[in-house]
């Protein structure tokens, strides 16, 4: 079956211009992650979904970055005046409930110049 | 030059022999742990988990050992192939559900034929 998709795969924008990032998760997966991982990383949480509601949001690091899940299954990322320190890749994960194995995407990798 | 942040630990191996990457974890309170595989471009891949009921698990040509007492975790993998050549990670829950995982810095494997 299909995986976790994300798009776009790459995203270049300028500083101060707003960027949403989108992810499909595994059909019939209720939960959903964001992770952002810079180069020479490991992935470092952000949020994460269980159904629409936001389960644990502990890991945004401002009120630049926002996300959102209104159906329970696509999700967007949304990053306001987006700063040069926000170039990284954006991971998607999902999983059956959070007890289960996340799968990953692909990625979005944003670069702000 | 090597760009900032890229200070990963490195293993180089030859094909068929076998790998040791290990990972320390700080939160003595984890009882889950898992191993991801992540090659170039592509999102992080479940490899094999752990619970802190049991000290191995082995899978197909994986076998992780977990020490609680030192707070130690390795992955062994048997009969090393090119195809192993990724960067893996070990990872623990972050928070008071398995959502928020909790990423380690990472070893390069390299496996040359």
């Amino acid at each position: 079956g299909a995986g976790v998709s994300q798009t776009p795969s790459n995203k270049v924008t300028e500083k101060g211009k707003y960027v949403e990032l989108r992810c499909d998760p595994i059909s019939g997966h209720t939960a959903l992650y964001w992770y952002r991982q810079s180069l020479g990383q490991g992935p470092e949480f952000l949020i994460y979904f269980q159904g629409t509601g936001a389960a644990d949001d502990s890991g945004l690091p401002n009120d630049r970055f926002f996300a959102v899940r209104p159906e329970g299954s696509v999700s967007t990322l949304k990053i306001q005046r987006t700063e040069r320190g926000d170039s990284a890749v954006y991971l998607c994960a999902s999983s059956f409930t959070p007890d289960y194995e996340q799968y990953f995407g692909p990625g979005t990798r944003l670069t702000v110049t | 030059g090597e760009s900032v942040g890229l200070h990963l630990p490195t293993l180089s191996v030859q094909e068929g022999d076998n790998s040791i990457i290990n990972c320390a974890y700080s939160n003595s309170a984890s009882d889950y742990f898992i191993w991801y595989k992540q090659e170039s471009g592509k999102g992080p891949q479940f490899i094999i988990d752990i619970r802190s009921n049991m000290d191995k698990r082995q899978g197909q040509r994986v076998t992780v050992l977990l020490n609680k007492t030192v707070k130690h975790l390795s992955l062994q993998i048997a009969a090393t192939q090119p195809g192993d050549s990724a960067v893996y990670f070990c990872a623990e829950p972050g928070g008071t559900s398995y959502g928020k995982l909790t990423f380690g810095q990472g070893t390069i494997l390299t496996v040359h034929p």
